[in-house]
């Protein structure tokens, strides 16, 4: 089993609805947790931290985590075309401070269609 | 302005070559990164350094070679060892003990 999956897609969602973006991973005591967003032939950019359970809203942007159930989440409202890229999710495997390694899953391909 | 600068931004190899990225950040971070990204795939880390002068093997380190004598400064070395080297490669930084990570603009590396 790989420490972080997610579907490659590609996910193909209508301008205006919402994109729906899902994460797991196999390390209970992961700590933190990330999305990027990476368009193509770019680096990727941050657009999400999250650290404990529940929702944490941000503009259009909204990361849901279920630590009992291994899994982290990213919706998208009213998703524009410029939301189309790749999101890669993010997890520290060990949570130690100073420890700051991350484990990417392979990234879900999103497409926004006008 | 702070940042992470990566170059150069696409570089060339021959056979038996080893050719170094240079990787340049001025955020004060103490947390270095260098990451491998195939096409279609995620990152894969290849080395990092939390601290000047000390650096520890990621996943994929054969091949590669980083130092870090500088606390702005991580430059990966791709030896000629690594026989598959064409790839996108990342720099990031952290600040210590909080996260995440930031990353620069990427340097794609291909063979001749």
């Amino acid at each position: 089993q790989k420490e972080v999956e997610q579907n490659s897609g590609p996910l193909s969602v209508p301008e205006g609805a919402i994109a729906s973006l899902n994460c797991t991973y196999s390390d209970r005591v992961s700590q933190s947790f990330f999305w990027y967003r990476q368009y193509s032939g770019k680096s990727p950019e941050l657009i999400m931290s999250i650290y404990s359970n529940g929702d944490k809203e941000d503009g259009r942007f909204t990361a849901q985590l279920n630590k009992a159930s291994q899994y982290v989440s990213l919706l998208i409202r009213d998703s524009q075309p410029s939301d189309s890229a790749t999101y890669l999710c993010a997890v520290n495997p060990v949570g130690i401070q100073g420890a700051q390694k991350l484990v990417f899953g392979q990234g879900t391909r999103l497409t926004i269609n006008p | 302005d702070g940042g992470i600068t990566q170059s150069p931004k696409y570089l060339f190899r021959k056979e038996g070559q080893n050719v170094t990225l240079s990787c340049e950040q001025n955020l004060n971070h103490d947390a270095m990164y260098w990451y491998r990204q195939d096409p279609g795939q995620g990152l894969r880390l290849i080395y990092y350094s939390q601290i000047v002068n000390d650096f520890q093997k990621g996943d994929i380190a054969e091949g590669y070679s980083v130092s870090r004598e500088k606390k702005e400064s991580f430059p990966l070395t791709v030896t000629s060892a690594q026989k598959n080297p064409t790839a996108f490669y990342l720099c990031a930084s952290s600040i210590e003990g909080v996260q995440p990570q930031h990353f620069g603009d990427g340097t794609r590396l291909s063979i001749l």
